[in-house]
């Protein structure tokens, strides 16, 4: 079993629809938790960031973090053809953002 | 200001050549990694430096070997190519309080 479970998709949703990307985890220890972007021959680049439990806001996008079910989420609201790209998570134990654990990442197209 | 620079950006080889992929980063960091990005699997960290002069093997190291050259530069060498080595290679750099910057990869294919 992977450390992390991300469903691959692809998501396929029109434009203006609320998105829902999921991670799993199974490591309890990890405390750290990120969502990346990656676009197509792209590298990634960190959307969000959260520590612990709890929910954060940034625009559009919230990530939301449930360590007691080991689950965590990227909520896309309003979402627009430009979100079109593989949404990964990402997290690990220690501060910093040395050594992450990824999911394979979840590709999702808006449609104008 | 360019980032994460990785060259080439594309490379065929045949089973058993070597090559060398190089990064560079001009945003004075001090740690650098290696991942590689197969269908399926997610990122997954083959070596990385946290800082010059060091070294350490993370996740997939077996096939490979690295140079932190200096504080910019970290390559990262395959001695004799495999076809299970064929992916995205990504170079990244960090500090303490940064989060990961990525250079836009090196697509391997060993045939």
């Amino acid at each position: 079993q992977k450390e992390v479970e991300q469903d691959p998709g692809p998501l396929s949703v029109p434009e203006g629809a609320i998105v829902s990307l999921n991670c799993t985890y199974s490591n309890s220890a990890f405390q750290y938790f990120m969502w990346y972007r990656q676009y197509s021959r792209k590298g990634p680049e960190l959307l969000m960031y959260t520590y612990s439990s709890g929910n954060k806001e940034d625009g559009r996008f919230t990530a939301q973090v449930d360590k007691s079910s080991k689950y965590i989420s990227l909520f896309i609201r309003d979402s627009q053809p430009s979100d079109s790209a593989t949404y990964l998570c990402a997290m690990n134990l220690s501060g910093g953002y040395n050594k992450l654990i990824f999911g394979a990442g979840t590709r999702l197209a808006v449609h104008p | 200001n360019a980032g994460v620079t990785q060259t080439p950006k594309f490379q065929v080889l045949k089973t058993g050549q070597s090559m060398t992929l190089q990064c560079a980063q001009d945003m004075n960091h001090n740690s650098m990694y290696w991942y590689r990005q197969d269908p399926g699997m997610g990122l997954r960290l083959i070596y990385y430096s946290a800082s010059e002069g060091t070294t350490d093997k993370g996740e997939v190291p077996n096939g490979y070997n690295v140079s932190r050259l200096n504080k910019r530069e970290f390559s990262l060498r395959l001695e004799s190519a495999a076809p299970s080595q064929t992916s995205v290679y990504f170079c990244a750099s960090s500090d303490h309080n940064s989060p990961l910057h990525f250079g836009n990869g090196t697509r391997l294919t060993v045939t």
